[in-house]
């Protein structure tokens, strides 16, 4: 079965930073993608970074290029989202999402982790 | 940057259709992707590659495509089906991936 399990959540002041991580378990992790998304407080789900296989292509969202940095272990089967310089506006869940192999559906999504950035 | 725009609400009473459209540029090149979320939960794929349904969803969920729109159809409507609808693609060189702003679907 299939599961992706987020952590790292929490209350940060603004101009933190924090480190997100999802461990993936019940399928081979270097074989798929895998992306970020997040979704504000009563907002709709904005897609974060992905990273296709083997780290040989990343891409961010416009929003957070150059705070955010996505990457991953493939030995502790491991995706990870480095945040840097947070705001207000980037309160929000964040869920970690794997790609169906061949297409940019996101058939699996983790619950969620939540990060709060207030004084 | 791409954007995808889909209404913000639709409303239909028990047993009718629901139509819930999402339009962007890049759609006639890069494959739409809905997905069903409701409160406090993760999203959950209904439609892919613009009209595949995966097994375990409902045969009332169906998609199609014209042009640079899709459109998710949901036929014979059921109080269940009650849930926020967001549409799903990439830009048209695939490295960007974005969503819609969101349906939310209401049963009257």
């Amino acid at each position: 079965e299939v599961q992706l399990e987020e952590s790292g959540g929490g209350l940060v002041k603004p101009g933190g930073s924090l480190r997100l991580s999802c461990v993936a378990s019940g399928f081979t992790f270097n074989d798929y993608s895998m992306n970020w998304v997040r979704q504000a407080p009563g907002k709709g789900l904005e897609w974060v970074a992905s990273i296709f296989s083997s780290s040989n292509y990343i891409y961010y969202a416009d929003s957070i290029r150059g705070r955010f940095f996505i990457s991953t272990d493939d030995a502790k089967n491991s995706l990870y989202l480095q945040m840097y310089s947070l705001t207000a506006e980037d309160t929000a869940v964040y869920y970690c999402a794997r790609d169906s192999e061949g297409s940019y559906q996101m058939d699996y999504w983790g619950q969620g982790t939540l990060v709060t950035v207030s004084s | 940057s791409y954007e995808l725009t889909q209404p913000p609400s639709v409303s239909v009473s028990p047993g009718q259709t629901a139509r819930i459209t999402c339009s962007g540029d890049a759609l006639p090149k890069q494959y739409a992707y809905w997905y069903q979320q409701k409160p406090g939960q993760a999203p959950v794929v209904v439609i892919y590659k613009d009209s595949e349904r995966p097994s375990g969803i409902p045969e009332r969920f169906s998609g199609s495509s014209s042009g640079t729109t899709v459109t998710l159809t949901i036929s014979g409507v059921q109080a269940e089906d009650e849930a926020d609808y967001y549409c799903q693609s990439a830009d048209s060189r695939g490295r960007y991936k974005v969503f819609g702003g969101g349906t939310r679907l209401t049963v009257l």
